[in-house]
């Protein structure tokens, strides 16, 4: 059965500090892995990765793909309050169909000032 | 703006009662999904569809319907609330990743 495992469920962290986000998932058919920032509503998009070692970088985030591993990092520097959200990682096992995407649990993580 | 419109943002039913989920895009995205997100757990996927009159279930569709009769709209029917699907609900359309509705939160009590 595919799954997708986000490490840590939690993180509290005070501003200035770097964070690293974990994902690891079996899949079947793998096509891209997809991050997610949730705030008070809907999740919105961060990144998509597709290919093992090309770094994606938004700002202050990147993040990494490892298809031998099997497992992805997201990466935030120098966090504000306003990176206080619950991160979600999500595998397409079927590039641009969605249709069987599957998320993981979400890391929250809360930045205190 | 461009993108998931859903509605209502919150709901109460009673057990038993009946009630569909509005989901409107105007990205003209072909795929559109319903998804629950309960604590702990993340975004589990009900029902999708891949075009106008086309759909299939998904990881938990039971309890729910769905149909597509324009490439627009998708709207997801409760025929009879249970405690169970106490959640918040989140339509979504297919792009480049998915852009998601900004969610309706239920309880059934």
């Amino acid at each position: 059965e595919d799954k997708v495992v986000q490490s840590p469920l939690s993180l509290v962290v005070h501003e200035g500090d770097t964070v690293t986000l974990n994902c690891s998932y079996e899949v079947t058919n793998f096509r891209s892995l997809l991050w997610y920032k949730q705030e008070k509503k809907a999740p919105t998009f961060l990144f998509m990765l597709t290919s093992s070692g090309i770094e994606k970088k938004s700002g202050r985030l990147s993040s990494i793909l490892d298809k031998k591993e099997l497992f992805s990092i997201l990466n935030i520097t120098a966090t504000q309050t306003g990176d206080s959200a619950i991160y979600l990682c999500a595998v397409d096992p079927r590039f641009g169909l969605g249709n069987d995407m599957r998320f993981g649990a979400g890391t929250r993580l809360t930045v205190k000032p | 703006n461009a993108g998931v419109t859903q509605t209502p943002k919150f709901q109460v039913l009673k057990t038993g009662q009946s009630m569909t989920l509005q989901c409107a895009q105007d990205m003209n995205h072909e795929y559109m999904s319903w998804y629950r997100q309960d604590p702990g757990m993340g975004l589990r996927l009900i029902h999708y569809s891949v075009g106008a009159g086309i759909t299939d279930q998904g990881e938990v569709p039971n309890g729910y319907n769905v149909s597509r009769s324009t490439t627009e709209d998708f709207p997801l029917r409760l025929l009879s609330a249970a405690p169970s699907q106490t959640s918040v609900y989140f339509c979504a359309s297919y792009g480049y990743g998915y852009t998601f509705g900004s969610g309706t939160r239920l309880t059934v009590v």
